[in-house]
């Protein structure tokens, strides 16, 4: 398996603050990262992916970087409804995902 | 549009078996392989399995393997993924996806308590 490390587990931030949330690969797995969120009692939802393709319909202030084992989600300007845990997953094989990052507005 | 439909809530007794259904339209049902992922009460992401719905294939997680089935019915565009031998922490909602990460089921809720 291999595993994915996110940092950090929670964090709360002003509306209109940059956040920035990382997540780290057991091994290499290219580009094949993927972001969600997942608000409570809803199934997630793909913000980014291939690491840093925005996903259809998402905002432009959500964006992904990075490559082989380091990678990051950044939204560049909190909103209020950006409240939400955030995942990251590898595709590389099979499935894994991070252990969430939960976001709360101050 | 593009939609995978699931199954209702369950609740079970320790030892019973659970089948959750999946139904996808708005696409070739065929064309993607479908994941498994759950989610226990207040915890994360823990994918299960996938089947390739048009050989019928199928790939576990090593935890899951010998417990967790996932079958396809192509003539009604449904993924099924049954889970035997229940235990209290099995409790989770099932989510159904695709593999293009797009689209997701909107979660079954399985109950297991005696």
């Amino acid at each position: 398996d291999i595993q994915m490390t996110q940092s950090p587990s929670s964090l709360s931030a002003s509306v209109g603050d940059r956040v920035t949330i990382t997540c780290r690969a057991g091994q290499d797995i290219s580009t094949y990262l993927n972001w969600y969120q997942q608000k409570p009692g809803r199934a997630p939802k793909l913000l980014i992916y291939s690491a840093s393709s925005l996903q259809s319909g998402v905002p432009s202030r959500f964006s992904g970087r990075g490559s082989g084992t380091d990678f990051t989600l950044t939204i560049s300007s909190l909103q209020p409804e950006d409240s939400a845990t955030y995942y990251c997953q590898q595709s590389y094989r099979t499935w894994t995902f991070g252990q969430g990052t939960k976001v709360e507005i101050k | 549009q593009v939609q995978l439909v699931q199954s209702g809530a369950e609740v079970k007794k320790p030892g019973a078996s659970v089948k959750v259904s999946c139904k996808a339209s708005g696409y070739t049902f065929s064309e993607n392989y479908m994941h498994w992922v759950r989610q226990a009460p207040g915890q994360g992401l823990e994918w299960m399995a996938w089947i390739d719905p048009d050989s019928g294939g199928t790939y576990y997680a090593q935890q899951f393997q010998g417990r967790v089935t996932v079958t396809r019915d192509t003539s009604i565009s449904t993924a099924y993924m049954e889970v035997s031998r229940l235990k209290s922490d099995d409790t989770a909602v099932y989510y159904c996806a695709r593999d293009l990460l797009d689209v997701w089921g909107q979660g079954t809720t399985v109950t297991v308590s005696s």
